[in-house]
């Protein structure tokens, strides 16, 4: 799987969009973009994932670059539920072996 | 509630004790991962399932094993346990089929070796 890169941490504003950056310059032609989140203890939560075209489903909007060197995630509207660790894992998705190695993630903090 | 469910929520033991945590994957599901969480470390794949089969092996020590029955739910041991056993353990599920094969986590279940 390639590796990817995030910030540490991050906070935004309550209603404001939080944008979460990752990079994965390694990443090969079948690898897909995934991200989870993490809230405090809880069970990791899939949130969307991608290929090369921009996705966007009822939590949030994955852009991926034209070179797919790196992508964004945004939450349009965040709220302090939103405060959590986000993982971008880069895999591919098929097959019976499709294991998710995490890193250490960025920690988004919401204000209010 | 994500599907998958873990069994026990929390769990309190002593050095040199075996524990079962159980695992039941969301319907449908024919994949079980599970993975563990330290206070200090982040999420570690231990071992995967397919089917009854075991797929993939991570960083799972010798004292723990792992099996998936028929039904397809899953049971992770742990023996002689150390205090450094404790930890939060994920198990998560995924259709493990042709397509996104995202996984779905449960709540977790806490362990404290004493």
């Amino acid at each position: 799987d390639a590796k990817t890169t995030q910030p540490p941490s991050m906070d935004c504003a309550e209603g404001r969009a939080a944008n979460l950056p990752c990079n994965h310059s390694t990443i090969s032609g079948n690898e897909y973009v995934y991200w989870y989140r993490q809230i405090h203890s809880q069970g990791p939560q899939y949130i969307i994932h991608g290929l090369k075209n921009n996705e966007t489903n009822e939590m949030a909007s994955l852009i991926i670059t034209e070179d797919r060197k790196s992508s964004t995630l945004i939450l349009p509207h965040a709220t302090l539920r939103d405060t959590a660790v986000y993982y971008c894992i880069v895999r591919v998705p098929t097959g019976a072996n499709s294991k998710l190695t995490f890193g250490k993630g960025i920690t988004l903090s919401v204000r209010p | 509630d994500s599907g998958v469910t873990q069994t026990p929520k929390h769990l309190i033991t002593a050095t040199g004790q075996r524990v079962t945590l159980r695992c039941s994957p969301r319907s449908g599901d024919l994949s079980v991962y599970w993975y563990q969480q330290s206070l200090d470390q982040g999420l570690q794949f231990l071992i995967q399932y397919y089917n009854g089969e075991e797929r993939a092996k991570g960083n799972i020590l010798e004292r723990f094993s792992a099996q998936q029955f028929p039904d397809l739910h899953s049971e992770l041991n742990l023996s002689s346990l150390e205090l450094g056993d404790s930890a939060l353990y994920f198990c998560a599920s995924s259709p493990g089929v042709l397509g996104a094969n995202v996984l779905t986590f449960g709540a977790g279940s806490r362990l404290t070796v004493l």
